[in-house]
């Protein structure tokens, strides 16, 4: 079945740049979406269709692809950053959904 | 505004049934894939099951698939998942979810 990879963790001083990768043999025809998950919270979408934001996310959060892999970065990461990041992303066929093993982030 | 309301979780038996229900507002319903995602406690999120706009494509992860069957009433802004043969590892909040909107989420609890 189909895989997402990414780092299991994360770790940076608040106002660098995180960098959360999440690699797949489909992402090259696919789109990735981004999930930001703080604890006791259900997810929140943060990146959809690789790049894009949805309203109410902050401008210093931005998705890129390229080949096979999707990256999240989070620039001047700030303590309410920290979380779990999840990537979301289908299949070649476009029909089976997958998550990623998700990124712990710790900004410390 | 989107929004999605879950119902029907609850504690059932190793090998019992549950029928899940979302009740969706605030869109078109007819006009979208709709889907199903859970997650355990502890867990990462997982994709469980997809329908088409008309109900005509249905898919599954592979841990469901036989025993798990998502239907929906575009009449009624509804969508249905339900649960037969469930094992202990179906134990999870389950989430009705429109492209990145998720509803509240309702617990599936498996155990004797």
């Amino acid at each position: 079945s189909y895989e997402l990879t990414q780092p299991p963790s994360v770790s940076v001083s608040p106002g660098q740049t995180a960098r959360i990768t999440c690699s797949g043999d489909a992402l090259p025809k696919k789109y990735a979406y981004w999930y930001q998950q703080k604890s006791g919270q259900a997810p929140v979408l943060v990146i959809y269709e690789d790049t894009k934001r949805p309203s109410g996310i902050p401008e210093r959060i931005s998705g890129s692809s390229s080949g096979t892999m999707a990256t999240l970065t989070i620039s001047g990461a700030q303590v309410e950053d920290e979380g779990d990041y999840y990537c979301y992303s289908t299949d070649s066929s476009g029909h089976h959904w997958v998550f990623g093993g998700g990124t712990k982030l710790t900004v410390l | 505004e989107v929004q999605l309301v879950e119902s029907g979780g609850g504690l059932v038996q190793p090998g019992g049934s549950l029928r899940l229900s979302c009740a969706a507002s605030g869109f078109t319903f007819s006009n979208f894939w709709m889907c199903w995602l859970r997650q355990a406690p502890g867990r990462g999120p997982e994709w469980v099951a997809n329908i088409k706009e008309d109900g005509s494509e249905t898919y599954y992860v592979d841990s469901v698939k036989g025993r798990f069957t998502i239907s929906r009433d575009n009449a009624k802004n509804s969508l249905f998942l339900q649960m037969d043969s469930l094992r202990a590892e179906d134990t999870a909040v389950y989430y009705c979810a429109k492209d990145g909107a998720w509803g509240q989420g309702t617990l599936v609890t498996v155990s004797s």
